[in-house]
């Protein structure tokens, strides 16, 4: 079984400021991992995915996180904040590449202030 | 990338009435599509598992009488909401793999906002 937790439900930072959204997975198989990102009212966007390649993935929109085994975390930054990225982030993670459910973890809200 | 889309993207209905949502793979055939229904603020949750030609596993919890979903073809699955009522206002979203990437990702509906007066 998988499961997914974010630290922090609201994370607020200012505009030009480092961006750290927290993911903590729990997974009986080596898992994939991703990040999407939801605007209101909008469908869900990839910003990346851990597939078991490269521990540490680059995204869309300047965005990486690292995968670690040890910490069982898939953490999101983005070095620099823009206004545009104010949005609703959720971790998740999958035990199969084809067939397994994809389970969300509670979701991070990114307020981006002036 | 694949592209999901669904339709209605807003529906407003009585209650008792019933409603159908459309969820379709565009560019790419999916023997599998998962719904998802989410409340203001909060997180997926995963309603059930569409499977093309069979029928669909509902999540526990999920009323299988209350939301028919039917996958009859490769790119099309619909999600009925059956004698509607204000409590089933949501946020419902679809998705789907493209079986030909194998990396896991789905690919996500625009969504439709149910409201039920």
């Amino acid at each position: 079984a998988q499961s997914v937790t974010q630290l922090g439900s609201h994370v607020s930072v200012s505009e030009g400021a480092l961006v750290l959204l927290r993911c903590n997975y729990s997974s009986s198989v080596p898992p994939y991992l991703f990040w999407y990102v939801q605007y209101p009212n909008q469908g869900l966007q990839l910003l990346l995915k851990y597939t078991s390649a490269a521990t540490l993935v680059k995204g869309i929109n300047g965005f990486e996180a690292e995968f670690k085994k040890s910490e069982t975390s898939f953490h999101l930054t983005k070095p620099s904040a823009h206004m545009s990225d104010a949005a609703e982030y959720f971790c998740a993670v999958t035990g199969s590449s084809n067939t397994g459910k994809l389970i969300f973890g509670q979701g991070t809200t990114l307020q981006v202030k002036p | 990338g694949a592209v999901v889309s669904q339709h209605p993207s807003w529906v407003i209905c009585k209650s008792g009435t019933s409603v159908k949502i459309e969820c379709r793979s565009l560019d790419f055939q999916a023997t599998t599509m998962f719904w998802y229904r989410q409340f203001p603020k909060q997180s997926l949750m995963l309603m059930a598992t569409s499977n093309e030609g069979s029928k669909a596993t509902y999540e526990q919890g999920v009323e299988k009488d209350k939301f028919l979903i039917n996958h009859a073809s490769l790119t099309l699955s619909t999600l009925t909401v059956t004698s509607a009522h204000p409590e089933d206002s949501s946020f419902y979203i679809c998705s789907a793999r493209d079986p030909g990437l194998n990396t896991g990702e789905l690919f996500f509906g625009e969504g439709s906002r149910l409201t039920v007066l």
